[in-house]
């Protein structure tokens, strides 16, 4: 079984429609990130957490919110997707007990029309 | 402000060698890891660099010189498999990973 799980791997949706992309990890992390990724932009982090009571926004976290519900899920939300945020989403988990590797789901593509 | 650079695509032939270089401007620093990632893939890790000097394994090493802000990534025999995106990201200061753009590198054979 994957250590990292991502819900759904494939969504398609409109313009001002709520999304919910969820993450699951086995793994026993504290930190879990999730980031977005376009075509020649590489990885850009849109929130963090270290722990369950610890919420972070990254670089681009304008158009998304978070929820840690327990140290082994944490979810992202558009609250009302836009086309501009088609992309691929990863999650992902870290220990700093383990110099920080990060670990990483699967991926969800999502597309807003 | 924190940068890494790295080539944004290289090309190279079945068998041959490879050197995808990355420097990088963060505040502080914690060790630089590289990432490979097919394309549509998640990225999985290579190798940590946290002191200076060459790390083998296999047929990819990875160098680090924490005082030119320079490390690269070496592959040899390379196969048509390599074909992906290798990505460059430093720990800094507080633990954040800051990741490069990533090098496309194209195998022919």
């Amino acid at each position: 079984d994957a250590d990292v799980t991502q819900t759904p791997r494939n969504r398609i949706t409109k313009t001002g429609k709520r999304i919910m992309l969820e993450c699951s990890q086995t793994k026993g992390h504290d930190r879990m990130y999730w980031y977005r990724q376009d075509p020649g932009l590489g990885l850009r982090l849109i929130y963090y957490s270290f722990d369950v009571k610890d919420i972070n926004k990254g670089e681009i976290s304008d158009g998304y919110s978070v929820s840690r519900q327990a140290q082994a899920k944490f979810s992202l939300s558009l609250e009302s997707a836009i086309p501009n945020q088609t992309a691929l989403y990863f999650c992902a988990t870290s220990a700093l007990a383990d110099y920080n590797e990060q670990f990483f789901g699967p991926g969800t593509r999502l597309t807003v029309l | 402000g924190q940068n890494i650079d790295q080539p944004t695509e290289m090309t190279a032939t079945e068998g041959a060698i490879v050197q995808i270089n990355c420097t990088y401007q963060t505040s502080g620093f914690n060790g630089l890891f590289w990432y490979q990632q097919h394309a549509g893939e998640a990225p999985t890790f290579l190798s940590y660099n946290v002191l200076d000097g060459l790390e083998e394994k296999g047929r990819f090493s990875s160098f680090l010189s924490r005082s030119k802000g320079y490390s690269y990534l070496l592959l040899k025999e390379l196969q048509m498999k390599d074909s992906a995106s290798y990505l460059c990201a430093v720990l800094d200061s507080n633990y954040q990973l800051i990741w490069g753009a990533g090098t496309k590198l194209i195998i022919k054979p």
